[in-house]
């Protein structure tokens, strides 16, 4: 059974701060997503990892992705109140590629 | 350009009923899948829809049926309900774009569809 894994479940960081969530999986794959969910909103994607090696940044938000190692991280710089926010990482179920095994999130918690 | 597009945001039902949701993907895009996320949880794929037919489905009993339409439209439907059937239920919407590596098949959520089964 495929297997997505998030660490930590729950993370709550001082504004400023600097940290990192992992993303393992259990399964052959060459492409990583990354979605953000607000409380009570639906999910919205941030970033598509496509190749081992890959890296994406987008303001604080900085994710990579190491196929052989089979783990993605995102990593958070100088954290901000916005980021507070439910991440997901997910893994595309082959053959079609375009349906999502999801892990079980990761809720961040920026304090003041 | 509206985005994907769900209906109704919340209902209500009791355990045996059957409930209807429905789904209107993004402009262009051909393709819906729907999720199920429990409190707390990721969302769980039920099953995808393409060019009118149940693609692919995940491990969801027989319970869980949907349909689409010729305007890419989507129904899931849920019968014989259960309290545990009670989540967010999440549209989500793509571009039939093959495995290529120029497909990135970013999926587009819809706001979802809360149900709560007493």
């Amino acid at each position: 059974e495929l297997k997505v894994e998030q660490n930590p479940l729950f993370l709550s960081m001082q504004e400023g701060k600097n940290y990192t969530i992992y993303c393992n999986y259990s399964t052959t794959s060459d492409r990583l997503y990354w979605y953000r969910q607000d409380p009570g909103k639906s999910l919205e994607s941030l970033f598509v990892l496509l190749s081992n090696g890959a890296v994406k940044q987008e303001g604080r938000l900085m994710a990579s992705l190491d196929t052989k190692a089979r783990l993605s991280t995102l990593h958070i710089t100088a954290a901000v109140h916005d980021l507070s926010a439910t991440y997901f990482c997910a893994v595309p179920i082959y053959p079609t590629g375009n349906q999502f095994y999801f892990g079980t999130g990761t809720s961040l918690t920026v304090i003041p | 350009d509206a985005g994907v597009t769900q209906s109704p945001t919340h209902l209500i039902k009791t355990r045996g009923q059957q409930v209807t949701l429905r789904c209107s993907p993004k402009s262009g895009h051909d393709t819906v899948s729907w999720y199920q996320q429990a409190l707390g949880q990721g969302p769980q794929f039920i099953f995808q829809y393409y060019e009118e037919e149940e693609r692919q489905r995940g491990n969801f009993p027989d319970r869980f049926s949907g349909h689409q339409f010729p305007n890419y439209s989507s129904e899931l439907n849920v019968n014989a309900l259960l309290l545990g059937d009670s989540a967010l239920y999440l549209c989500a919407s793509s571009r039939e774009t093959g495995t290529g590596p120029s497909g990135a098949n970013v999926l587009t959520f819809g706001a979802g569809s809360r149900l709560t089964v007493l």
